[in-house]
């Protein structure tokens, strides 16, 4: 069985530019939800996406988004970068669409790094 | 307000002492469920335990064991003869209709 992969490993960008960040859902799973992880933080919910439909949405602004596909893979997409974001970007996924009832298992995470 | 605390920042230990980690948590729902994770160095996120609110029984798994107490809104982890690769941040998080973590408490193992 194959758990969560992400893409790339780290990435730096500077401000303003656009970034797009790649996860693989595990194995028989439909739901991914991104996360991200200032140092020292624990990690914020960012959205959830359930068969290619956005499922729930934390409190970030809307330059933050997201895209599943028909395979359950998912993008995060982060528009005009500020230093703020710079932080480890986690990825989870879950087998239904059930908040609340199921177990999240992540993957190892982007590091991303604005200057 | 926040969701969940883990008021300890730090906790160090000598190998084969037993380590508890408290967590609160806030919530105004009646069913929900809690969840322990392990982050070590390397960063992935690494599920341990996960409880729902009907079942309070407390268990043992290996060398993890937790006491939820919903009078109290806790849901504390213990980890018993510790070991150096015990040494990782855990992560307290509650999941009512998204999963909300606690701030974390980095766990050294010294040897």
């Amino acid at each position: 069985e194959t758990g969560v992969t992400q893409s790339p490993t780290h990435l730096i960008k500077t401000r303003g530019q656009q970034v797009t960040l790649r996860c693989s859902s595990q194995s028989g799973h439909n739901t991914v939800s991104w996360y991200q992880q200032a140092l020292g933080q624990g990690p914020q919910f960012i959205f959830q996406y359930y068969r290619e439909e956005e499922n729930g949405r934390g409190n970030f602004p809307p330059r933050f988004s997201g895209l599943q596909f028909p395979n359950y893979s998912s993008e995060l997409n982060v528009n005009a970068l500020e230093l703020d974001d710079s932080a480890l970007y986690l990825c989870a996924s879950s087998p239904g669409g059930l908040a609340g009832q199921e177990t999240q298992y992540f993957g190892p995470g982007t590091r991303l790094l604005v200057l | 307000a926040q969701k969940v605390t883990q008021a300890q920042t730090e906790i160090s230990v000598v190998e084969k002492e037993d380590v508890t980690l408290d967590c609160v948590y806030e919530t105004r729902d009646t069913t929900y469920y809690l969840f322990w994770y392990k982050q070590p160095p390397s960063g992935e996120l690494v599920f341990l335990i996960r409880r729902n609110s009907f079942d309070e029984q407390n268990e043992i798994s290996g060398r993890y064991s937790w006491n939820f107490q919903k009078s109290t809104s806790s849901f504390n982890f213990t980890i018993t003869a510790s070991q150096v690769v015990d040494s990782a941040v855990y992560f307290c998080a509650l999941d009512d209709y998204k999963l909300s973590f606690g701030a974390g408490t980095t766990v050294t193992v010294r040897a």
